[in-house]
């Protein structure tokens, strides 16, 4: 069974904090590694899409790497803000023949305090 | 651009009753995922439509539950009869190609199912 880990499950800054969240996935058959914004009662938006081993993506003051020998992405967020309260999801990117889905980790819910 | 829409946004059925769930991909995209979130728990694969043929629906709870994809365009989800555990968010993902590395899937915002 395919088992996508991410710590911790809910995080409490304050706003000017810099944070950061981790995610755990099979080292062996990777393709991808998606990371994922989720506001409740909306889209979950792409962060990034990460596939090969030491990728670092910037997206404003968010930030992932990648490290597929070892099966871990962190994400970064530089000087949190109120607006970036959501919770952040990362899914391993599963081939299969003419297909391929989406595996999620439970997600890290993050609220910044003002 | 319109994204990927569902309806409705939000359903309150009682168990034993029927939902159907409705998806409308992005215009061209030949993949289509269902996925939910139950409470608590992780997004999971429900399954995976190229155009109107199921790929992969090894994610499927049980028998009360069907998808279809007539014409390859929008999908529904029917739960018949719908039961207490199946409350949760029923999310719908479209992508305009399946098997690359960095494909990319785009969510609707999801129908939220409350069973009572």
């Amino acid at each position: 069974i395919l088992n996508v880990e991410q710590s911790p499950q809910s995080l409490h800054v304050q706003e000017g904090d810099s944070t950061n969240f981790t995610c755990s996935f099979p080292s062996s058959n990777f393709y991808a590694l998606h990371w994922y914004r989720w506001e409740t009662a909306k889209s979950p938006e792409a962060l990034f899409v990460m596939t090969l081993n030491g990728d670092e993506k910037k997206k404003g003051r968010i930030s992932a790497t990648l490290n597929t020998k070892e099966g871990y992405s962190y994400l970064y967020i530089k000087g949190s803000q109120p607006e970036d309260s959501a919770t952040y999801l990362c899914a391993f990117y599963m081939i299969y023949n003419q297909g391929g889905k989406l595996i999620f980790g439970q997600g890290t819910e993050l609220s910044v305090k003002p | 651009e319109a994204g990927v829409t569902q309806f409705p946004s939000h359903s309150v059925i009682e168990k034993g009753q029927t939902v159907t769930l409705r998806c409308d991909p992005i215009s061209g995209h030949d993949n289509l995922y269902w996925y939910r979130r139950v409470m608590g728990k992780e997004i999971k694969f429900l399954l995976h439509f190229v155009k109107e043929s199921k790929q992969d629906e090894s994610g499927m709870p049980n028998n009360r539950f069907l998808a279809e994809r007539t014409g390859g365009t929008y999908s529904t989800l029917k739960v018949q009869p719908a039961e207490l555990e199946d409350s949760g968010v029923y999310f719908c993902a479209s992508s305009q190609r399946a098997g690359l590395r960095n494909n990319e899937q785009f969510f609707g915002p999801g129908t939220r199912l409350t069973v009572l």
